[in-house]
């Protein structure tokens, strides 16, 4: 079955640094990817759609020059959080759709990330 | 705007007991949906999808959904639930077109109780 692996699953980072988060798709090629930020115990809100070989599309209110998003195979997309702050400290997971199933998306176990 | 409502926020049952949990949708023609089920700090697992066809779809783990047109719902039952079962459940919707991403509901905590 299809299978995308995240990582790191957790990370702490420092205020002011950035954080690169990788998303894999392992046995498919994703040419759409997804992220998703989680707060605690709320559900997911979609921050952007990664496209391979273009810009992503960001959603309204998602900072594109915190939140920027990398695209370049069609199995890698990765999310980098810059100048990271405390009030980014969330759950963030990606999601790629497998078309050979119909409709199928798959999502990465998730990232921590954890500014003090 | 497509929409997907989950109108319980936390639901307890007891090791055994059947369930269900509620999902309605919002939009104009039938969307694709989708239960997905998420543990502590975990991705999130597929239960089941309805694309069209047979109106009660298995999935795995003995959870089923019904999609019921004149409702606008689909919601998802299982007879007999395990304490393994505790987890978050997600109602997703996606337009029946193009490559578009999942929509949400605000999920549904299951607890059981021995």
């Amino acid at each position: 079955g299809a299978v995308v692996s995240q990582h790191p699953s957790r990370v702490i980072c420092k205020s002011g640094t950035s954080v690169k988060i990788e998303c894999r798709s392992l046995d498919f090629q994703a040419t759409t990817m997804f992220w998703y930020r989680q707060f605690p115990k709320q559900s997911l809100m979609l921050m952007a759609t990664s496209n391979e070989g273009s810009k992503a599309t960001y959603e309204q209110g998602v900072e594109k020059d915190k939140f920027l998003i990398n695209h370049a195979s069609l199995t890698l997309s990765t999310l980098t959080v810059t100048s990271a702050h405390p009030e980014d400290s969330s759950f963030y997971i990606c999601s790629a759709r497998d078309l050979r199933s119909y409709y199928g998306y798959t999502f990465g176990s998730g990232t921590r990330l954890t500014v003090v | 705007a497509q929409s997907v409502t989950q109108p319980d926020i936390h639901i307890t049952v007891s090791e055994g007991a059947s369930l269900e949990l509620r999902c309605n949708y919002s939009y104009g023609a039938t969307p694709y949906l989708f239960w997905y089920v998420q543990s502590p700090g975990q991705g999130l697992q597929l239960l089941l999808k309805y694309f069209s066809g047979d109106t009660l779809v298995q999935g795995i783990k003995g959870f089923e959904a019904e999609f019921k047109r004149s409702q606008s719902s689909f919601n998802l039952r299982k007879p007999s639930v395990h304490w393994s079962d505790a987890a978050e459940y997600f109602c997703a919707v996606v337009p029946n077109s193009g490559n578009t991403p999942l929509v949400f509901g605000k999920g549904t905590r299951l607890s059981v109780i021995a």
